[in-house]
């Protein structure tokens, strides 16, 4: 099983600042490595899908990057509705699907 | 507009059983494989089972793996998950879920709670 680990589990920024979230895989999933937003109440949402593809409806202000094991999803401006939690998920290698255990992003 | 609507959540005892439904429209629903989704209170995602567009294929994670059994009707447009012998861990919020491409998790339901305690 491909465990995805999260870093930071928290990040306290202001809107308008950058965020850098990151995602280490034990072991190599290529490109296929897709990011989820989730705010309280709701279901998640798919931000990003293999690596760097913005998902239908999805600013441009979210980006993706890596391959491998080490991967990045960078907001590059926040907006107040940004802040929530972020969950990486790898499909490379299944079953079974893994997820990361979460950045929650919130407000400085 | 793809919309996913759980139903069948609820209180049940430890041992006890549960049938989860999904409600699929806007979407050709025998084209896409499905996927059932957990969140435990206050946790994160974890990944319960996968069916393949024709049924032909089904995966558990190994947690539930001989107590859930997913299953689907491409008539009805529609997503089942059978849960017997549930645990008090077996407690979440479950998702039902669109496969593209098979396991890209594009299009969620707003989730059905299941809340095993005495």
């Amino acid at each position: 099983e491909i465990v995805l680990t999260q870093s930071p589990a928290t990040l306290s920024l202001s809107p308008g600042e950058r965020a850098t979230l990151s995602c280490r895989a034990s072991q190599s999933v290529s490109s296929y490595l897709a990011w989820y937003q989730q705010k309280p109440g709701q279901a998640p949402r798919l931000l990003i899908y293999d690596t760097s593809n913005r998902a239908t409806g999805i600013p441009a202000r979210f980006s993706g990057s890596g391959s491998g094991t080490d991967f990045t999803l960078t907001i590059s401006s926040l907006e107040p509705e940004d802040f929530a939690v972020y969950y990486c998920q790898q499909r490379s290698i299944w079953p079974p699907y893994t997820f990361g255990q979460g950045t929650k992003l919130e407000i400085k | 507009e793809v919309q996913l609507v759980e139903s069948g959540g609820g209180l049940v005892q430890p041992g006890g059983s549960l049938r989860l439904s999904c409600a699929a429209s806007g979407f050709t629903f025998s084209s896409y494989s499905m996927n059932w989704v957990r969140q435990a209170p206050g946790k994160g995602l974890e990944w319960v089972s996968y069916i393949s567009s024709s049924s032909s294929r089904m995966n558990y994670a190994d947690s539930v793996k001989g107590r859930f059994t997913i299953s689907r009707d491409n008539a009805k447009n529609s997503l089942y998950l059978q849960m017997n012998s549930l645990r008090a861990e077996d407690s979440a919020v479950y998702y039902c879920v669109r496969g593209e491409y098979d396991s890209l998790f594009d299009y969620w339901g707003q989730g059905t709670p299941v809340t095993v305690s005495s």
